[in-house]
């Protein structure tokens, strides 16, 4: 089946400090989501990205679907932008229409 | 607009127990799809149901099993239950089977003792 790999898998900032989180998929995909997972498990859509750029607020992702990856750019940083970021990604076969994620960046905002 | 409910939000059992847990999707959704994240990993397909069938299941034994009703609400039974099952578990709707934006529900913590 397809890998998925985020990196990096923990990232510390100080409050105000911009990142970018990566994700690295090895087939050609038909959909690709970013999520933040917070402190109490929900998961929370920040973009719908299977292709191109995409900006809300302070975040923005990028996928380049050709090459196999997508970039998450947080910018600003606030201390409620800690916890777990996913990528998951879907690729249509037959009626296979599951997301796949990968192992998350657990991303921690100093103040 | 209705955001996609899970019920219940804890619960804890004994190894052996069976264990039933529900799913309402967003409203407008037909779609429902439920996965198990365990602690420090990313969430793991279980199975997905697209009208009134499982169309697609993940790696998972026999006792894991689902259903979905008419109003596209959906449950999630796992029997004889294995300290192994202690877990999140999310369901995530979508529309037209999942190929566009899955949206989750906050989940159930299940903890077997």
């Amino acid at each position: 089946g397809i890998q998925v790999e985020q990196s990096p898998p923990d990232l510390i900032l100080q409050e105000g400090a911009n990142s970018t989180l990566r994700c690295n998929f090895s087939d050609s995909v038909n959909n690709l989501q970013w999520f933040h997972q917070n402190p109490w498990g929900q998961l929370i859509n920040l973009f719908y990205i299977p292709s191109g750029t995409k900006q809300n607020g302070r975040l923005s992702a990028t996928t380049v679907a050709t090459e196999r990856y997508s970039l998450l750019y947080i910018s600003s940083s606030q201390t409620t932008d800690s916890g777990v970021y996913f990528c998951a990604v879907v690729i249509f076969t037959g009626s296979a229409r599951q997301l796949t994620f990968g192992s998350g960046t657990q991303l921690t905002v100093l103040p | 607009d209705a955001g996609v409910t899970q019920s219940p939000t804890h619960l804890i059992k004994t190894r052996g127990q069976q264990v039933t847990l529900r799913c309402s999707p967003k409203s407008g959704h037909d779609t429902v799809s439920w996965y198990q994240q365990a602690l420090g990993q990313g969430p793991q397909f279980i199975f997905q149901y697209y009208e009134e069938e499982e169309r697609q299941r993940g790696n998972f034994p026999d006792r894991f099993s689902g259903h979905q009703f008419p109003n596209y609400s959906s449950e999630l039974n796992v029997n004889a239950l294995l300290l192994g099952d202690s877990a999140l578990y999310l369901c995530a709707s979508s529309l037209g089977g999942g190929g566009e934006t899955q949206y989750f529900g906050p989940g159930t913590r299940l903890l077997v003792l």
